[in-house]
């Protein structure tokens, strides 16, 4: 079984600052990882996703992930916040074995970027 | 390439009553798979079909269903609506069966149960 804990509900930085949230995992299997951003009234964009390659992982508009086994993490990051980037981002595992494919997802966290 | 279409984007049911909800993947992608999105409980995973087989299922009632047809255009239906049904469901299409494909998810229809 997979799971995604995603801590932090609400973060807020200031424009320009780093962005960081967090998502640790758990999977008895290898896992597929995945962050997702919702803006409101629509469905989910995918960012960037792990699947057994690179550790670190350069998604869309300037965020990355680290795979780290060691610390089951999966935390997304951008050097600069942008006012745009406000939103609700979801955390989500899929096993990476076996013919079951879904989507675990976090309860997600939402971004507010302040001037 | 046109996306994950979803219709309607809107849909205002009674208790009781029965809806059905529409998913178009995006061209050549032939997995379809359903997602429940909530205040309370947040995504959760209803079911996936594959080239029109359902291969997996979440933990809902029966009263969720769900289709997949020969052009992978996918429909869920839920019967005897409740109220904790409202919800926006998403519908998400990938190339394949497996998650390393990654998933495209559509707008969603918002469904309210009055």
């Amino acid at each position: 079984a997979q799971s995604v804990t995603q801590l932090g509900s609400h973060v807020s930085v200031s424009e320009g600052a780093l962005v960081l949230l967090r998502c640790n995992y758990s999977s008895s299997v290898p896992p597929y990882l995945f962050w997702y951003v919702q803006y409101p009234n629509q469905g989910l964009q995918l960012l960037l996703k792990y699947t057994s390659a690179a550790t670190l992982v350069k998604g869309i508009n300037g965020f990355e992930a680290e795979f780290k086994k060691s610390e089951t993490s999966f935390h997304l990051t951008k050097p600069s916040a942008h006012m745009s980037d406000a939103a609700e981002y979801f955390c989500a595992v899929s096993a990476s074995t076996g013919t079951a494919s879904k989507l675990t997802f976090g309860t997600g966290t939402r971004l507010q970027v302040t001037l | 390439k046109a996306g994950v279409t979803q219709t309607p984007r809107y849909l205002i049911k009674t208790r009781g009553q029965q809806v059905t909800l529409s998913c178009s993947p995006i061209s050549g992608h032939r997995s379809v798979s359903w997602y429940q999105q909530t205040p309370g409980q947040g995504l959760q995973f209803l079911f996936e079909y594959f080239s029109e087989t359902q291969r997996n299922k979440g933990n809902f009632p029966g009263r969720f269903s769900g289709r997949q047809f020969s052009n992978s255009r996918s429909e869920m239906n839920v019967s005897t609506l409740e109220l904790g049904d409202s919800a926006l469901y998403l519908c998400a299409s990938s190339e394949g069966h497996f998650p390393n494909y990654g998933y495209t998810f559509g707008s969603g229809t918002r469904l309210t149960v009055v």
